[in-house]
């Protein structure tokens, strides 16, 4: 079955730029979103298709994907950035989700 | 505004059932790939079934095929989640989640709901 591998936790210092990664088989050749979970609340969609924001999400947050690689960059980033951060694609479809990543902002 | 209510959570003994519904409203259910995603405590995001459209393509992550039957009310624009045969690993939160575009050939969850805790124990 199909895996999506991200690093369990990545730190940054507020107002820098915090990088996520997601790989995978041939992960470029899909589409990837990325969610944000903070404690205690449900995920919600900050990328889809790659690279675009939903209504409402800061341009602070971008995604790339090529190769076997999926990055979401968090740009200036906010002691509110600080949460869960997930990657998605799906295969043959059923859907994958990565492990998910703990962002600290210190 | 697009709004997802989970209920039917509990705790229930190894080997029993449960019933998960999934209320929408500011949208119709058949109008819309509708999934179901679990979250274990203090773990990562698990899919767990989804339902298209017109309702003819199922799936089930390989974890629950045959224990678990994903299906849809349009009358009540609803999503249920009947689960069977439950084991200590279905414990966890159940999330319903919408689709962003229903035309999209690629799932991706724009809208979900607040989740409903299933505690399997003896």
């Amino acid at each position: 079955s199909y895996e999506l591998t991200q690093p369990p936790s990545v730190s940054v210092s507020p107002g820098q730029t915090a990088s996520i990664s997601c790989s995978g088989d041939n992960l470029g050749q899909k589409y990837v979103s990325w969610y944000q979970q903070r404690p205690g609340q449900s995920p919600f969609l900050v990328i889809y298709e790659d690279v675009k924001r939903p209504s409402g999400i800061p341009e602070r947050f971008s995604g790339s994907n090529s190769g076997n690689t999926a990055t979401l960059s968090i740009s200036g980033t906010h002691p509110m950035d600080e949460a869960d951060y997930y990657c998605q694609a799906w295969d043959s479809s059923t859907v994958v989700f990565g492990g998910g990543t703990k962002l600290t902002v210190l | 505004q697009v709004q997802l209510v989970e209920s039917g959570g509990g705790l229930v003994k190894p080997g029993g059932s449960l019933r998960l519904s999934c209320a929408a409203s500011g949208f119709s259910v058949s109008d819309y790939y509708m999934t179901w995603i679990r979250q274990a405590p203090g773990k990562g995001l698990e899919w767990v079934s989804h339902i298209s459209r017109s309702g003819d393509r199922i799936f089930y992550a390989d974890s629950v095929k045959g224990r678990f039957i994903i299906s849809r009310d349009n009358a009540k624009n609803s999503l249920f989640l009947q689960m069977n045969s439950l084991r200590a690993g279905d414990t966890a939160f159940y999330y319903c989640a919408r689709d962003r575009d229903p035309t999209s050939s690629a799932r991706e969850y724009e809208f979900w709901g607040q989740g409903t805790l299933v505690t399997v124990s003896p």
